[in-house]
C-alpha cells in the first residue's frame, strides 16, 4: 500500500497567516493527489485535485503544488472559516489512501 | 447540482449486518464510479473500496474484502454498501463519494453504531 505521511498533525495559526501542509507519498504517485477540508459534523469538501488544480468555487487563497512524492497545500492569508481539518488523498494505486490529517486551530 | 443522499443512522448489535444506501442525482449516474469512505469517531478518513456503476465491478481495500459488499441499482441511481459481522470498531460515519480524478462530491454520511 502507498503510505501518505502528512505533516504537521496539528497547527496553531492566526487569521492572516500563511499556512503550509505537506503530504509525502511512500512511492511516486505522479500528480494523482487531492486535498480536502473537513469541518466538524460535515462531510469533506475537495479543495484541490490533480495536485495543483483548484476545485470550482474554492477561494484562490488555497493552492497546491508538487508531483511524484512530495506535495504541499498552501493557504495564503488564513480566514476564520478555514479553521478545520485537512486531508490529502492519493488515487494513483489501490487501495487509495489518505494522509492522517492536519487540524488547523486558532492561535 | 450533484447530490448524494444517504440513508439514516443505524444501530446494530455486534455480529449483525448493516446496509447503507446512497442515492445520486444531478448527473448521469453511470458516468462515474462511487467510493465508500469511513471515519471512526475522532479519527481520520479510511477508503473502503469503490464500485463501477456501469457494470457493478468492485475493488475493495484488502482489510474489508471478506466483510463488505457494494452493489448498484441503475434503475434508481442508488449504490449500497453492506458490512457483515459487525464489531464495535466498525462504529463510524460511512460516506459515499463520487469518483472523478479521485473523489469530488461526498454524501452527508451515515453514522453506524455497533453496540450491545
Amino acid at each position: 500500500d502507498i503510505q501518505m505521511t502528512q505533516s504537521p498533525s496539528f497547527l496553531s495559526a492566526s487569521v492572516g497567516d500563511r499556512v503550509n501542509i505537506t503530504c509525502r507519498a511512500s512511492q511516486g504517485i505522479r500528480n494523482d493527489l487531492g486535498w480536502y477540508q473537513q469541518k466538524p459534523g460535515q462531510a469533506p469538501k475537495r479543495l484541490i485535485y490533480g495536485a495543483s488544480r483548484l476545485q470550482s468555487g474554492v477561494p484562490s487563497r488555497f493552492s497546491g503544488t508538487g508531483s511524484g512524492t512530495q506535495f504541499t497545500l498552501t493557504i495564503t492569508s488564513l480566514q476564520p472559516e478555514d479553521f478545520a481539518s485537512y486531508y490529502c488523498l492519493q488515487h494513483n494505486d489501490y487501495p487509495w489512501t489518505f494522509g492522517q490529517g492536519t487540524k488547523v486551530e486558532i492561535k | 447540482q450533484v447530490h448524494l443522499v444517504q440513508s439514516a443512522h443505524e444501530v446494530r448489535n455486534p455480529g449483525a449486518s448493516v446496509k447503507v444506501s446512497c442515492k445520486a442525482s444531478g448527473y448521469t449516474f453511470t458516468h462515474y464510479g462511487v467510493s465508500w469512505v469511513r471515519q471512526a469517531p475522532g479519527q481520520g478518513l479510511e477508503w473502503m473500496g469503490w464500485i463501477s456503476t456501469v457494470n457493478g465491478d468492485t475493488h475493495y481495500a484488502e482489510k474489508f474484502q471478506d466483510r463488505v459488499s457494494m452493489t448498484t441499482d441503475t434503475s434508481t441511481s442508488t449504490v449500497y454498501i453492506e458490512v457483515k459481522t459487525l464489531k464495535s470498531d466498525d462504529t463510524a460515519i460511512y460516506y459515499c463519494a463520487r469518483n472523478w480524478d479521485g473523489i469530488d462530491y461526498w454524501g452527508q454520511g451515515t453514522l453506524v453504531t455497533v453496540s450491545s
